[in-house]
């Protein structure tokens, strides 16, 4: 069975311009999450999507919104960058998004932001 | 909100066994991970433990977990070089709604 792929893997983009990242889950999981990891910061929840509703949603401004499609791929969009967007973007998907459910994790994209 | 804490950095020999730990302070903790990243990769998970478990074994991988403590180990038998990664200790709960909390991360060493 195929993994969790994210594209584009690499992306540059300048401060002021907008991103959209793409996450296609395991076929048959239908919950998608998202995670942002910088150096500093580490690794943190941005949301979480389920059936095309965003369930679970993190300490991030507005600027970072989400959706997922019928087929349970999603995507992620950041609008007006900052330097500071610069990071590694990792999308995991799960069968349901329940708690007992390992979250299996794409390749991510890396996001920099000049 | 609640914190994941692990040392930063593990240096061992090849051969010998490693031990990574992690505390976390979410008391509702249900299921605690440990996923590994290899450089300019996303994260492969390794093992996980249910919080009504004390130890899980799974081939070289022996996961404690002292609940009372909140403290969670990962300890790798016979570590070899392609062991050398970043390794995250991550939680989730009812409380978090599923959402993962990570560790900063331990790097792994593995000198031969």
């Amino acid at each position: 069975k195929a993994g969790v792929t994210q594209t584009p893997r690499y992306l540059i983009k300048t401060r002021g311009q907008q991103v959209t990242l793409s996450c296609s889950p395991i076929s048959g999981h239908r919950s998608v999450s998202w995670y942002q990891q910088t150096p500093g910061q580490g690794l943190q929840f941005l949301f979480e999507y389920f059936s095309e509703t965003q369930r679970n949603k993190g300490n991030f401004p507005g600027r970072f919104s989400g959706r997922q499609f019928s087929n349970s791929r999603s995507e992620m969009n950041v609008s007006t960058l900052e330097l500071g967007d610069s990071a590694l973007y990792l999308c995991a998907s799960s069968l349901g998004g329940g708690l007992q459910e390992t979250q299996y994790f794409g390749p991510g994209t890396r996001l920099l932001v000049l | 909100g609640e914190d994941v804490e692990q040392s930063l950095f593990l240096s061992v020999r090849e051969g010998d066994s490693s031990v990574i730990n992690c505390t976390y302070t979410d008391s509702s903790s249900t299921y605690l991970y440990w996923y590994k990243q290899e450089p300019g990769a996303g994260l492969q998970l390794l093992t996980y433990i249910f919080s009504n478990m004390d130890m899980k074994q799974d081939q070289r991988l022996t996961v404690l977990l002292n609940k009372k403590d909140k403290h969670l180990s990962l300890r790798i038998a016979d570590t070899q070089t392609g062991d050398s990664a970043i390794y995250f200790c991550a939680e989730t709960s009812y409380n978090q709604g599923g959402k993962l909390i990570f560790g900063q991360g331990t790097e792994l060493s593995v000198k031969p």
